[in-house]
């Protein structure tokens, strides 16, 4: 059984630094992307990006480049969202979630995303 | 960057109507469209992918269809369990995007 199992929530003031976490587990971590998707409150989905823990190759969405990163460590098949520099209006849900991927006749990377982690919760506030 | 573009943006309906979510994308995606369903305080869950195949466990109510730029999600029989916020999203272009959602209420 596929289970993305993400940490709990937290509250940060503006400035400090968070890593927030993803544990995979019922397939091969490291050959499918994970992507991360944010929901501010009463709003609608985001995608923030995905990497992909086989070779750490990362797309980030224009909104969120330079303001977080993704990482992981494939010995506990756990992937990584992180910021350096917290703002309020970081306070959102943050889900990661598998992508079930394709490679259409360019070689171009399709995919949609069909495990979800549970959410984590961040509160940004002074 | 590709936008995706729902309507309508709320949906009032009662239990037994058919009911259509049109998704629009802003230039071509061919059919790399999918459709995720999200009920309050839960992650969303993956109802269509390439626009048109139903995803395992999902009840046959649901269907997709389109090609190019415009897409539609159909409930044939509402159900109550169906009450909920629905999204679709593209991944045609190297950045992958979101429709702002659809939320069908009583």
């Amino acid at each position: 059984e596929v289970q993305l199992v993400q940490s709990g929530a937290e509250v940060k003031k503006p400035g400090e630094s968070l890593k927030i976490s993803c544990q995979v587990s019922g397939y091969t971590f490291t050959n499918y992307w994970i992507a991360w998707v944010r929901q501010m409150p009463g709003n609608g989905l985001e995608w923030m990006g995905i990497f992909y823990p086989g070779d750490s190759e990362t797309r980030y969405s224009p909104s969120f480049q330079g303001q977080v990163s993704f990482s992981a460590d494939r010995s506990i098949s756990t992937a990584y969202l992180q910021w350096s520099s917290l703002k309020a209006s970081d306070t959102a849900i943050y889900f990661c979630a598998s992508v079930s991927h394709y490679y259409d006749t360019n070689g171009q990377l399709r995919g949609y995303f069909d495990y979800w982690g549970q959410g984590t919760l961040v509160t940004v506030s002074s | 960057d590709i936008q995706m573009t729902q309507s309508p943006s709320t949906l009032s309906a009662s239990v037994g109507d058919r009911v259509t979510i049109t998704c629009r994308a802003s230039q071509s995606i061919s059919r790399w469209l999918a459709w995720y369903q999200q009920k309050p305080g839960k992650a969303p869950k993956l109802l269509i992918y390439k626009a048109s195949s139903l995803e395992s466990g999902v009840p046959s109510r649901f269907s997709g269809s389109g090609s190019g730029t415009e897409f539609t999600l159909t409930i044939s029989s509402l159900q109550p369990d169906d009450f909920a916020t629905y999204y679709c999203q593209q991944s045609n272009s190297f950045l992958w995007t979101f429709g702002q959602g659809t939320k069908v209420e009583i």
